[in-house]
């Protein structure tokens, strides 16, 4: 158990429709990392948030936002969502408050499947 | 950007077996490699990772290996169990803990009893 929770495990949503991620870093994390796992893809960093602020913007789409709030828990939220959204999506947490880590420690992510 | 390649996409091998997984990356600036190990249904789980100023690592039956110079690193495991059947994804990124990991596309290792 890494210590990062997501919910919810599974997700089943029809085209056009959004859904909303949620995931608790490690406790004492102060950053959050967003990835995307699909079969054509790989894993694909999508956006970082360290304390709130976004740091980091890597391959997520305009439908696609997300945002890090005071207790340092996060949310992906997803629209206008297509099938080719359909995908294992991970959150992953580091840089603890009193230890200067750098490792990501991934939580078990969401199966999204877009009907 | 940087891009990790790694191979093979595949490895077989019978239990007590080693498995060597290679990987390399193109932006000499990345300072960090971590491997992760994802099994079916879990979330990739950091197995092992090493800094670019050190050339070996090991823990127990995993070693990583680092050629900063070829810009290439490996993951070895020796006494290969049934246990260890999963896919493994090296990755690469600088080590500021504000950067995003770069993957490898994934090596799913089988071992055999």
């Amino acid at each position: 158990d890494s210590g990062v929770t997501q919910t919810p495990k599974h997700l089943i949503t029809a085209t056009g429709q959004r859904v909303t991620l949620r995931c608790s870093p490690r406790s004492g994390d102060l950053s959050v990392y967003w990835y995307q796992q699909s079969l054509d893809q790989g894993l694909q960093f999508l956006i970082q948030y360290y304390n709130g602020e976004e740091r980091a913007k890597g391959n997520i789409l305009e439908r696609f936002s997300a945002q890090q709030f005071p207790d340092l828990h996060s949310e992906l939220n997803l629209s206008s969502l297509e099938l080719g959204d359909s995908a294992l999506y991970f959150c992953a947490s580091s840089v603890g408050r009193d230890r200067p880590t750098y490792e990501q420690y991934f939580g078990p992510g969401t199966r999204l499947t877009v009907t | 950007g940087e891009n990790v390649e790694q191979h093979p996409s595949t490895l077989s091998v019978q239990e007590g077996d080693s498995a060597v997984i290679k990987c390399t990356y193109s932006d000499s600036a990345s300072n960090y490699f971590p491997w992760y190990k994802q099994e079916l249904g879990k979330g990739p789980q950091l197995i092992i990772d090493i800094r670019s100023n050190v050339g070996e690592k090991k823990d127990q039956r995993i070693a990583v290996t680092l050629n900063k110079t070829a810009k290439h690193f490996s993951l070895h495991i020796t006494e290969t169990q049934p246990e260890d059947s999963a896919v493994y994804f090296c990755a690469a990124s600088m080590r500021t803990g504000f950067q995003k990991l770069v993957f490898g596309t994934g090596t799913r290792l089988l071992v055999s009893p």
